[in-house]
Order: C-alpha cells, then structure tokens, then sequence
C-alpha cells in the first residue's frame, strides 16, 4: 500500500476566502496525484490529475482558476480553493499512485464547510 | 464520455445474508478496481482485476471481472456488521491513465 496525508482533516471558512488543503505521499514518490471530490451519499468525482513539475490536467466543468494545484515536490500536491462559496462545501479527497502502477491510494480526506 | 454504472445504489441485508454489487462499463477497461468506504470515512483499496475472466477472493469476499473487460461484481458471503460501508467499484481507462469510479453501493446491516 501507500501512507497519504491530508491537511487539514476538516476546516469552516466564511465565503469568499481560500482554503488551501494539503496532500502529502509519506511513504514514496509520486509523480502524479489525483485530487477528487466527493458530495454527501454521492461518487468521486475526478477533479483534476496533478503531475509533478507540470501544469495539472483539469478535468471538464472543473474552473482551473478556482481550484488552483500545485504539485511543486514528488510528496506534495496541494488544492486551492479560491474565493469559496457555500457550493463549495465538500469532501476533497486525494490519491496517489506509484509509478508503472494503477492502484490509487486514498488519503483521510478533507471536509470543506463554507459558510 | 467514460462512464461506470453500478447497482444497486442501496442495499440491506438482516446479517449472515449474502450481497451482491455490480458494475458495467460502456468502454473496455484496462482493470478494475474495488474499494470500500465506511460511513465518516475515505475509500480503501481492496482489490484489482486485470485479467478477462478473473476471480479472486478475500475471505468472504468475491471479485470477478467479466470476459468483455465491461463488467465486475463483488459478493459478500454471510455478512456482517463490519461489512458496512459503501463500495465502489473504479474502472481503470488506460488511454486517459485515470480511474472511473462507479456510483457506489450502499450497504446497510440489520444485526
């Protein structure tokens, strides 16, 4: 398996400040994170794929400028959110991956209350 | 777009019953991929099926992967309490390099 963090566990923000959330690889490399996002009794839902060194690769309807990645070290990505809103509240979730394989491991997860 | 349809969305059992949840895809998947997350907390891998046809088994646990590469089931024998949570199954698009989860199934235990 893989040990994945998550900082904070939870937080409580007024609307219209940024939250940053930290993802941290404890126990190897990774080259590509994933950030997810997961609304109460629903699915993960892929938000954005955050590759070390380059440009995260957001997927659709995702605001690049909202959520802002950045995925600066080999066992550190971390999500903006910018100017959240009520909407935003959630359960962001990241994962890892190590190289040449294709099981994701999840970290703890963080809960988003905007107010 | 990629999608995986999972059924049923809720399901419950009196305990010792058996469960069962299945998965299909529109496109052929390069693996797939279980997890389970209890209530409160976040998923956790419990198995991945890469070849056509594949069964394998964790105990009371039991994952098969469909000849087509389209389909997945996981079965629940005699269950128990520990057993809930919601589980997801993720189907792996090789092209795109990135999971696909499947909408979950719910499972709650009547002890």
């Amino acid at each position: 398996g893989a040990v994945v963090s998550q900082h904070p566990s939870w937080v409580i923000c007024k609307s219209g400040t940024s939250v940053k959330i930290e993802c941290r690889s404890l126990d190897f490399q990774a080259t590509t994170m994933f950030w997810y996002r997961q609304f109460p009794k629903q699915s993960l839902m892929l938000m954005a794929t955050s590759n070390e060194g380059s440009k995260a690769t957001y997927e659709q309807g995702v605001e690049k400028d909202k959520f802002l990645i950045n995925h600066a070290s080999l066992t550190l990505s971390t999500l903006t959110v910018t100017s959240a809103h009520p909407e935003d509240s959630s359960f962001y979730i990241c994962s890892v991956r190590k190289q040449g394989q294709e099981t994701q491991y999840f970290g703890p997860g963080t809960r988003l209350l905007v107010l | 777009g990629q999608q995986v349809m999972q059924i049923p969305q809720y399901q419950h059992v009196q305990e010792g019953e058996d469960f069962t949840t299945y998965c299909n895809s529109s496109t052929t998947l390069s693996n797939i991929q279980w997890y389970k997350q209890r209530p409160g907390g976040h998923p956790v891998f419990l198995i991945q099926l890469v070849k056509s046809g594949e069964v394998k088994k964790q105990k009371r646990l039991t994952f098969q992967f469909g000849e087509a590469k389209k389909n997945s089931s996981l079965h629940i024998t005699a269950t128990q309490t520990t057993d809930v949570g919601t589980y997801f199954c993720a189907g792996y698009i090789q092209g795109a390099q990135k999971l696909v989860f499947g909408q979950g199934t719910r499972l709650t235990i009547n002890p």
